[in-house]
């Protein structure tokens, strides 16, 4: 099992340029996240999902789009970056079970000049 | 409100028990969470322990759990310089619920 994969690895992005971040899953999970982690700030959740064709917007969703159309994949768009937008981004995956442990791809390490 | 807090920074020589310290704050959390991040990659769950559970031991590994106190902490035996890397705490209400996770722990250790 590949586990969680996420691409590309990186990306150089201009101001107002649009990318898509591909996230895939091979666990057969009904959850997927994405996350951004900055430094002295943590983990925060941009949008999450809880099953194919559905996604809710998580604790800074602004300037962010998803999308969830094959359950074992999960997009994150970027329409117009900004310089603020220059983080790493992980996605994440969790089964339905109670205990909710997430599994994490390797990341995308974004930056927007 | 959720919160979860860890101190930054440990150093601990190699071969000494590390021990990091969690707090956190929603009562309502059923896991608790330890992941661990080494540079330039993602974070590898650890372990987690239900909330009805006071200890939990993983070979080097030991989490003990205060409900009074919400306190959480992760204990690894006999660290090794690949023990060095960033240890998170994160809680969960259960299931697909937002899962809180702390600022991380950047734990050192000197050969």
């Amino acid at each position: 099992n590949a586990g969680v994969t996420q691409t590309p690895k990186f990306r150089v992005l201009k101001t107002g340029q649009s990318m898509t971040l591909l996230c895939a899953q091979d666990m057969n999970h009904e959850y997927m996240y994405w996350y951004r982690q900055d430094p002295g700030m943590g983990l925060r959740l941009i949008h999450y999902s809880v099953g194919e064709g559905t996604t809710a917007k998580g604790e800074v969703p602004d300037g962010y789009n998803v999308s969830r159309l094959k359950k074992q994949n999960f997009l994150l768009g970027l329409e117009s970056a900004a310089p603020s937008q220059t983080s790493v981004y992980f996605c994440a995956s969790s089964s339905s079970g109670r205990s909710g442990e997430q599994y994490f791809g390797p990341g995308t390490r974004l930056t927007v000049t | 409100g959720e919160d979860v807090e860890q101190s930054l920074f440990l150093s601990v020589r190699e071969g000494d028990s590390s021990v990091i310290n969690c707090t956190y704050t929603d009562s309502s959390s059923t896991y608790l969470y330890w992941y661990k991040q080494e540079p330039g990659a993602g974070l590898q769950l650890l372990t987690y322990i239900f909330s009805n559970m006071d200890m939990k031991q993983d070979q080097r590994l030991t989490v003990l759990l205060n409900k009074k106190d919400k306190h959480l902490s992760l204990r690894i035996a006999d660290t090794q310089t690949g023990d060095s890397a960033i240890y998170f705490c994160a809680e969960n209400p259960g299931g697909y619920q937002k899962v809180t996770f702390g600022i991380g722990t950047k734990l050192q250790v000197i050969p």
